[in-house]
């Protein structure tokens, strides 16, 4: 039972590359989420997805594109990388049932990025 | 925003001494919830307390809730060096699903 499982750990890339961090979670959650971390601004929500098929923008949305491929699995796309989106970037999951769900997120280890 | 503060930002005690962290939230909410993050890892749940309770105990752990002020405490006793970590208050809300906030953390040092 590995939890929620984000790859990579490390990744430089160059301004204007693309990437996708990748998510998987094994614990049959609904709902999942990326956030990003940076220092003295706490997490902030990049976007969300309340269930399988759905997908909603956080905080901090621009520049970024996701997929919630599967239940298990939700993904995190940088089309054109900027030297602002130098980060670290969690990935976390929720149970959440019907309404409102008072139960915990569970967190990745982090992916941290590096745009040059 | 519904965003959490936490104060302070930063806490340096020694062994053994207690630690007492402060959140504060502008919404009214059903819960909230501590986490608490290693450097270089990702959060852990602490603890949640309900709005309906106004503590709550978990081994070292105790965490107030005063909704009146729309504020929480979290104390730990008998720090550890292991305890150095920073600490994360998180106030769910529900828009199109569930949903948490993060506050900015305080940062624990625990000097041996």
């Amino acid at each position: 039972n590995a939890g929620v499982t984000q790859t990579p750990k490390f990744q430089v890339l160059k301004t204007g590359q693309s990437m996708t961090l990748q998510c998987a979670q094994d614990m049959n959650h609904n709902s999942m989420y990326w956030y990003r971390q940076d220092p003295g601004m706490g997490l902030r929500l990049i976007y969300y997805s309340a269930s399988e098929g759905t997908t909603d923008k956080g905080e901090v949305p621009n520049g970024y594109n996701v997929s919630r491929l599967n239940k298990r699995e939700f993904s995190l796309r940088l089309e054109s990388a900027a030297p602002s989106q130098t980060s670290v970037y969690f990935c976390a999951s929720h149970r959440s049932g019907s309404g409102r769900d008072t139960g915990e997120l569970f967190f990745g280890e982090g992916s941290r990025l590096t745009v040059l | 925003s519904q965003q959490g503060e936490e104060d302070p930002q930063a806490l340096s005690i020694q062994e053994g001494e207690n630690a007492t962290m402060n959140c504060s939230y502008k919404t009214s909410i059903n819960n909230l919830q501590w986490y608490r993050q290693n450097s270089g890892r990702g959060l852990v749940h602490l603890i949640l307390i309900r709005s309906n309770e106004r503590e709550k105990h978990s081994g070292r752990l105790r965490v107030t809730l005063d909704t009146s002020k729309k504020s929480s405490s979290l104390l730990i006793t008998a720090s550890r060096a292991a305890d150095t970590a920073s600490y994360f208050c998180a106030t769910p809300f529900f828009n199109y699903g569930q949903n948490f906030v993060f506050g900015p953390g305080t940062r624990l040092s625990v000097l041996p």
